[in-house]
């Protein structure tokens, strides 16, 4: 099973909004990550967990915080967004970082 | 810096006709590569990757791919087209990014459009 679970599939928020995206797998995979993907654009990385730490941040901006509570789930909590924020967020796993990355159908965040 | 190129933006095929989807790359080192395929509105699915070993890759939904070093080229393949294979084709390669974590570098991306 190569099964990725993202929640939700939409939301809607505006600027003064707190939010949260969650991610969850099942597959003993110890890295995970979190893309934001503009249309017909190639995911663009944000952030990446290896064993529960946060071990890359791609100068991503502070309303954006990621939160790994165990090896299975992956948030991303979101505060004050702006509208240029609005895009798909995906969020992903893999073995260890270093093989395949298997991705979650994304939350589509439209920030009004 | 690893980077990966995909030279058209759009590719139009008739169904049962073979297609390409072309890809390049530039790495220090080996090169891990992958392709990705996303549906409208969707997360990207796995087809196919390249480590090491032989250079024709099989994948999913009868997907291949030619990995070329002499041309560093990663073309993605199938021998007949169907409709439904019409979606946004990424290749992507695998680059180190310190501490122990890799992360991916995605072409733009190639938008395969099957005509019945």
């Amino acid at each position: 099973d190569t099964e990725v679970t993202q929640t939700p599939k939409h939301l809607v928020m505006g600027m003064t909004n707190k939010k949260s995206l969650k991610c969850e797998q099942h597959m003993g995979h110890r890295a995970m990550y979190w893309y934001k993907q503009k249309a017909k654009k190639p995911p663009e990385l944000m952030f990446v967990y290896s064993y529960e730490k946060l071990s890359i941040n791609e100068s991503v901006p502070s309303r954006f915080s990621p939160e790994c509570p165990n090896s299975s789930l992956l948030n991303l909590h979101l505060h004050a967004l702006q509208p240029e924020d609005s895009a798909l967020y995906l969020c992903a796993s893999s073995q260890a970082g270093t093989e395949t990355q298997y991705f979650g159908p994304g939350t589509r965040l439209l920030v009004l | 810096a690893q980077s990966v190129a995909q030279p058209e933006d759009q590719v139009n095929v008739a169904e049962g006709n073979p297609l390409t989807v072309k890809c390049t790359y530039s790495v220090s080192g080996n090169p891990y590569l992958f392709w990705y395929v996303q549906y409208p509105n969707r997360g990207l699915q796995f087809l196919l990757k390249y480590i090491t070993g032989d250079n024709l890759v099989k994948g999913s939904y009868g997907f291949e791919a030619e990995f070329n070093k002499s041309q560093t080229s990663f073309h993605l393949k199938k021998p007949s087209a169907l409709v439904s294979d019409s979606a946004l084709y990424f290749c992507a390669v695998r680059a180190y990014s310190g501490a122990g974590s890799y992360q991916l570098t995605f072409g733009k991306g190639t938008k395969l459009s099957v005509i019945p």
